[in-house]
């Protein structure tokens, strides 16, 4: 069983539409990561978060710590958020993150 | 600033011939990280340097060789090419290990024949 744990692996949805992107997790934490890849390939740090909740324009992302689970939520969604979104722990004691395969997200005009 | 560079961008091998993967950051980072990128997989780490004059494996060392030339600089070496090595690479930088955010470069694509 894989550390991380990322679903759906693929979503498409109509412009607009609030998205979800969930992370499971099944170590002790120090913080988790939320990134996105484009479809070029280039990777991007949207979030670091250890508890609670940040938001970045129509973007939010939750930490529910002691059920080892973060959501990632898009308001609006527009065809450029489309991307694959990728979820990363850092383990108590550990200077190294564990990647999660990530979520494919489609986003329809 | 450039950020986080990677060259080249695409290389392609013959097995067993050898190359390097060149990495430099201009932000002053104290950690360089080099990734491998494979289809269904996460990222997984190959080595890591969180200071100047430092390197340690990561999950997928074998095969791989690091320098940490200096500050900015942080090359991968591949000895000896396999096939399995065909994969997108990335190198990342950090200013205190990973509990700081991750600036990734735009990454190296290698397909070894």
């Amino acid at each position: 069983k894989n550390e991380v744990e990322q679903s759906p692996q693929n979503l498409t949805a109509q412009e607009g539409e609030f998205i979800t992107i969930n992370c499971s997790y099944s170590v002790g934490i120090s913080a988790l990561h939320w990134l996105q890849q484009h479809p070029g390939g280039g990777i991007v740090s949207l979030f670091m978060l250890s508890s609670g909740k940040k938001k970045h324009g129509r973007l939010i992302a939750t930490i529910n710590i002691q059920e080892k689970h973060s959501s990632l939520h898009i308001t609006a969604s527009h065809p450029r958020d489309s991307a694959v979104y990728i979820c990363a722990v850092r383990g108590r004691g550990n200077e190294k993150l564990t990647f999660g395969t990530g979520t494919r997200l489609t986003i329809i005009p | 600033n450039a950020g986080v560079t990677q060259t080249p961008k695409f290389q392609v091998l013959k097995t067993g011939q050898s190359m390097t993967l060149q990495c430099a950051q201009d932000m002053n980072h104290n950690s360089m990280y080099w990734y491998r990128q494979d289809p269904g997989m996460g990222l997984r780490l190959i080595y890591y340097s969180a200071s100047e004059g430092t390197t340690d494996k990561g999950e997928v060392p074998n095969g791989y060789n690091v320098s940490r030339l200096n500050k900015r600089e942080f090359s991968l070496r591949l000895e000896s090419a396999a096939p399995s090595q065909t994969s997108v690479y990335f190198c990342a930088s950090s200013e205190v290990r990973a509990v700081e955010t991750q600036y990734f470069g735009p990454g190296t694509r290698l397909l070894v024949l």
